[in-house]
């Protein structure tokens, strides 16, 4: 099965940028979904097919994915972005849905 | 704006089938542009996917879990179900319900239920 590698944490100072990787082999070629979910509640989609942001989403946000690694960056850091971040994607070949492990993002 | 709400007991036995339901409102389910999901989460731990179903019936399950899931869909109540037999206490999560789009990002998701299983 397809399998997507993300660093368990990531922290960075309000104001900064914010890198969020999500590895998988050939992920280049597949569509990659972001999400944020905060404690208590249910994950957000943050970013969809790569790059693109749904209606209400800050252009903060932004995402990349080429060769064996997809990014989410965030820009601009505030205190509310803290949060867990999954990345997800879609594997015809095999589990048609599949999430990474997840990256807590701490802003400090 | 689609709402997705999960509803179903709150602790099951062991052994036993867990059951939950997903109502749909805002939008249809048989509208054909989108598989209705259910993923779950573990306390403490990340997402985990369970599986989908199209309105037309055709279903897609975690291969993991394919042996024991079952989702069915009824278009005339805007409901799809999930039924997760031989539960042990690793089965014991939030479970969300969500609309996936054709590239399977979810784009709506219930606020999810918490399912204990314990004798």
């Amino acid at each position: 099965s397809y399998v997507l590698t993300q660093p368990p944490s990531v922290s960075v100072a309000p104001g900064q940028t914010a890198r969020i990787t999500c590895g998988g082999n050939n992920i280049g070629s597949k569509s990659v979904h972001w999400y944020q979910q905060k404690p208590g509640q249910a994950p957000v989609l943050v970013v969809y097919d790569d790059s693109d942001r749904p209606s209400g989403i800050p252009e903060r946000f932004s995402g990349s994915n080429s060769g064996n690694t997809a990014t989410l960056t965030i820009s601009r850091v505030e205190a509310g972005d803290e949060a867990d971040y999954y990345c997800q994607v879609w594997d015809s070949s095999s589990d048609p849905v599949v999430f990474g492990g997840g990256t807590k993002l701490t802003v400090l | 704006q689609v709402q997705l709400q999960e509803s179903g007991p709150g602790l099951v036995k062991p052994s036993q089938t867990l059951s939950l339901t997903c109502t749909v409102s805002g939008g249809s389910i048989s509208s054909g542009d989108y598989y209705w999901s259910w993923i779950r989460q573990p306390p403490g731990k990340g997402l985990e996917w369970i599986g989908y179903i199209y309105y037309s019936g055709s279903t897609y399950y975690n291969p993991s879990l394919k042996s024991r899931v079952t989702i069915s869909v009824d278009t005339s109540k805007n409901q799809f179900s999930l039924k997760l037999s031989s539960v042990t206490a690793a089965d014991t999560a939030v479970y969300y319900c969500a609309r996936a789009a054709l590239t399977a990002d979810l784009d709506y998701w219930g606020q999810g239920t918490l399912v204990t299983v314990s004798s």
